[in-house]
């Protein structure tokens, strides 16, 4: 069973552009969660999405945005980068519906670098 | 607001001696809780969690955590440490209230050295 992919692996973005980040969830996943770990923060949630809904969404800045397509592919698009945009951005993939006891499963990110 | 704490940043353990990385936490409801381990330029790996039942939590890789609720702590263990186990360690909790959402701790750096 192949695990959650994330692409692209690495990205260098300029001041004042945008980017697209893809994460394709685990086979029959429904919810896809996203994060951004940064040295000085941590690991943050950014949103959730379940059945191409936005369930549930961090504390950042309307300039991060997300979506979920029917086949529970997720993308988030960060406009107007700021230095302090670069991270890891790591998605997470859950089984079935709002269940506590399901684990999260983790792509391997990407890394944003804004210059 | 749930939150976890994670109070050492780094835990330096001889091979063959045994680990404990420390986790507590704070929720309002019932505690979802979760280890999960990152190697360099890697995601997440899940090793174990806590929903209910028994307070000792067998996981992947010879880990086991310790829940106590009235310390409220979750503590990650293994008996005996490998120099492979170095790594950054995160606890997380989950709320019921905030759907998927994980609320992690700083996490903690373990080295285990020969």
């Amino acid at each position: 069973k192949a695990g959650v992919t994330q692409t692209p692996r690495y990205l260098i973005k300029t001041r004042g552009q945008q980017v697209t980040l893809s994460c394709s969830p685990i086979s029959g996943h429904r919810s896809v969660s996203w994060y951004q770990q940064t040295p000085g923060q941590g690991l943050q949630f950014l949103f959730e999405y379940f059945s191409e809904t936005q369930r549930n969404k961090g504390n950042f800045p309307g300039r991060f945005s997300g979506r979920q397509f029917s086949n529970s592919r997720s993308e988030m698009n960060v406009s107007t980068l700021e230095l302090g945009d670069s991270a890891l951005y790591l998605c997470a993939s859950s089984s079935g519906t709002v269940r506590m006891n399901t684990e999260a499963f983790f792509g391997q990110g990407t890394r944003l670098t804004v210059v | 607001a749930q939150s976890v704490a994670q109070p050492e940043d780094q835990v330096n353990v001889a091979e063959g001696n045994p680990l404990t990385v420390k986790c507590t936490y704070s929720v309002s409801g019932n505690p979802y809780l979760f280890w999960y381990v990152q190697y360099p330029n890697r995601g997440l790996q899940f090793l174990l969690k806590y929903i209910t039942g028994d307070n000792l939590v067998k996981g992947s890789y010879g880990f086991e955590a310790e829940f106590n609720k009235s310390q409220t702590s979750f503590h990650l263990k293994k008996p005996s440490a490998l120099v492979s186990d170095s790594a950054l360690y995160f606890c997380a909790v989950r709320d019921y209230d905030a759907g998927n959402m994980l609320t992690f701790g700083g996490g903690t750096r373990l080295m285990v050295k020969p």
